[in-house]
């Protein structure tokens, strides 16, 4: 079965912290996404990459194809990045090929 | 932001009444795709379309239809809604190898 695996589901930091989220994908794939998705339900894409390491701001995103793995980090943590990270795998070529992680519920604190 | 909008943005209907869902785009992107969002789960696609007229199912696509008649409207229908069916409705738009850009979701209750 093809799946994604986000790890942790909640995190909690101060704000100014490093933060790390991962995902674990099971099949080979032509593209990982990042999106989030605010409290008030909207969703923004964040990265798109299938190889390497990607930069926008405050925000890593990068993945290593061999061991099946992406993580997404914020440096410099803001209350403001409070949100649910989510990861989703792109495979067997097709666009619709999409399958999606459950999120990580990130809560950034003054 | 991607000119991408949803109506309604929430209805409350009745088991057994036939419910559509719009997506509008004023992007002229190809691609199109409609996704719900339950708890305990995520995003999951439901059906998305490559070109007018021209769709396929997606993972959850059981008690569903699209359909796809010019570039920037993808209706959703439910044909007999279910209570199974209540959910976050997320309609969204791509180029192909592109980032997706998702519409503001409707919040769908059958009763």
């Amino acid at each position: 079965k093809n799946e994604v695996e986000q790890s942790p589901q909640n995190l909690t930091a101060q704000e100014g912290e490093f933060i790390t989220i991962n995902c674990s994908y099971s099949v080979g794939i032509s593209a990982l996404h990042w999106l989030q998705q605010h409290p008030g339900g909207g969703i923004v894409s964040l990265f798109m990459l299938s190889s390497g390491k990607k930069k926008h701001g405050r925000l890593i995103a990068t993945i290593n194809i061999q061991e099946k793995h992406s993580s997404l980090h914020i440096t410099a943590s803001h209350p403001r990045d409070s949100a649910v990270y989510i990861c989703a795998m792109n495979y067997g070529g097709s666009q619709g090929n999409l399958i999606f992680g459950k999120g990580t519920k990130l809560s950034v604190k003054p | 932001d991607a000119g991408i909008t949803q109506s309604p943005r929430h209805k409350v209907t009745e088991t057994g009444t036939p419910v559509t869902l719009r997506c509008h785009q004023t992007e002229n992107h190809r691609y199109m795709y409609w996704y719900r969002q339950d708890p305990g789960h995520g995003l999951r696609l439901i059906h998305y379309s490559y070109g007018v007229k021209d769709t396929d199912k997606g993972e959850v696509s059981d008690g569903y239809s699209v359909s796809r008649s010019k570039t920037e409207d993808f209706l959703l229908t439910l044909e007999s809604a279910t209570s199974s069916q209540t959910s976050v409705y997320f309609c969204a738009i791509s180029e192909s190898n592109q980032s997706q850009f998702f519409g503001p979701g409707t919040r769908l209750t059958v009763l």
